[in-house]
């Protein structure tokens, strides 16, 4: 099966501009995650979907940083205005299982590696 | 909340030497444990997974326990491959079929040597 897509791959931008991420997980996965690793650290949760519902936005900087799943497929980050802070890898997941499922786990896309000069 | 410590690095081995990449926990109830790894240019992998106490997860010769009594999930392997040269990621969920949030470890680097 087609892994999680994302683009773009790598995207260099100014700080004050905006930005945006796409993501396209795999086909029937529900749950959707957007993940932020900045350079030496782990990944930290943004944002977690289910279907085209927020499940868990705790993390992410709602000032500045949004995202939608509008139809339960695709899912667009955007930042606005970028930091120099948010220089980082944005990691799209989607998640395979569910209650009763033999097997669960994170598939992870390539990312999109942002600087912010 | 949930954090993972994990060893730091980078790692440098000599192929066939045996690894260890120490990884503690701190969670509230039972949580699955995962490490994951991601090869230089390819995104992050499920490697192995144990969902519950004394349940150890293998794959591709890396092993793993999870010790409920340390707090602990090393990854071990007896004999390490060129291949191997990665970073790993020690990282956990707090339901048991991983619908929530992974909380991930800051990452080692391992480098092996011809």
């Amino acid at each position: 099966e087609a892994g999680v897509a994302q683009s773009p791959r790598y995207k260099i931008i100014e700080k004050r501009q905006s930005v945006a991420f796409w993501c396209n997980p795999i086909s029937g996965h529900a749950t959707l995650y957007w993940y932020q690793q900045i350079l030496g650290q782990g990944p930290k949760l943004l944002i977690q979907f289910q279907n085209n519902g927020v499940v868990d936005d705790s993390q992410l900087p709602k000032d500045r940083f949004s995202a939608e799943r509008l139809k339960g497929v695709d899912s667009t980050l955007k930042i606005q205005p970028a930091k120099l802070e948010d220089s980082a890898v944005y990691l799209c997941a989607s998640y395979s299982g569910g209650a009763g499922a033999a097997t669960s786990e994170q598939f992870f896309g390539p990312g999109t590696r942002l600087t912010v000069l | 909340g949930d954090s993972v410590t994990q060893m730091e690095g980078p790692v440098t081995l000599s192929e066939e030497a045996f690894l260890t990449i120490n990884c503690t926990y701190t969670a509230t109830g039972y949580p699955s444990l995962f490490w994951y790894v991601q090869y230089p240019g390819e995104g992050l992998q499920l490697l192995l997974k144990a969902t519950k106490a004394d349940d150890k997860g293998s794959n591709k010769g890396f092993e793993a326990t999870y010790r409920k009594e340390t707090t602990s999930f090393h990854l071990e392997k007896g004999s390490v491959q060129v291949s191997d040269s990665a970073v790993y990621f020690c990282a956990l969920t707090s339901a048991n079929f991983g619908n929530e949030k992974l909380t991930f470890g800051t990452g080692t680097r391992l480098t092996i040597i011809p």
